[in-house]
């Protein structure tokens, strides 16, 4: 079955400090994708980033990057020189291959950021 | 309209009632969900569509029903509103291939059952 783990529930940090969320995934599937959304204060989901299982490159994108390894099935995202603007709940989410059981994707319980001027 | 709205934006309900949530999507996206989102279990998948004329059960079906008659629309429906319902629900869409596949969210709606 599927499980994703954030294990850290909140984490705090004070700006400019570089911080990482972690996410370890299970699943049978060999390929399969995974997933970073961001929900601020005011409640929306705001997608990150989307990772197929059979691309292990690690992604930057400005201040924020993910580091993929299959081999201890983590997904972790950094955040550098953080900023007040980061706080926010993070999800990391696993989603199977859709050619074979269906679209569906599992979430984690997410990780609290607060970030301190 | 421009990605996904949901309707109500929030709802007060009595146990025992019938709620349908609205969702509509104008990118054409061929698959949606209905999360609900609970504080310290996150997003949990209730249903989603592949494509119009099908639905499938997600992690926590019991109580909930879709249907998916067109591309567009995905209601959600509370046949008999119980206290547990109580949350907040997404709906979101995503055009599922293995190139591109990004995954947009409702504004949610915020639901208590009393």
């Amino acid at each position: 079955a599927q499980k994703v783990t954030q294990a850290q529930t909140e984490i705090s940090v004070v700006e400019k400090e570089d911080v990482t969320l972690d996410c370890v995934y299970e699943t049978r599937d060999t390929t399969y994708y995974l997933f970073w959304y961001k929900q601020p204060p005011s409640g929306e989901l705001v997608f990150l980033i989307r990772r197929n299982s059979f691309d292990e490159q690690n992604e930057i994108s400005g201040r924020y990057s993910w580091n993929f390894q299959k081999s201890t099935s983590s997904f972790n995202f950094t955040i550098t020189a953080s900023q007040v603007v980061d706080s926010a709940v993070y999800f990391c989410a696993l989603s199977e291959d859709p050619n074979t059981g269906g679209f569906k994707t599992i979430f984690g319980a997410g990780t609290r950021l607060f970030v301190k001027a | 309209i421009a990605g996904i709205t949901q309707a109500p934006t929030s709802q007060i309900l009595a146990a025992g009632r019938r709620m349908t949530l609205r969702c509509t999507q104008d990118m054409r996206h061929n698959a949606m969900y209905w999360y609900r989102q609970d504080l310290g279990l996150g997003l949990r998948l209730i249903h989603y569509s592949n494509t119009a004329g099908t639905t499938g059960k997600g992690e926590v079906p019991d109580g909930y029903s879709v249907s998916r008659a067109n591309t567009d629309d995905f209601p959600l429906t509370l046949a008999s509103a119980v206290p547990s319902q109580t949350s907040v629900y997404f709906c979101a869409s995503t055009h599922r291939d293995r190139s591109c596949d990004t995954q947009y969210f409702g504004p949610g709606t915020r639901l208590t059952v009393l």
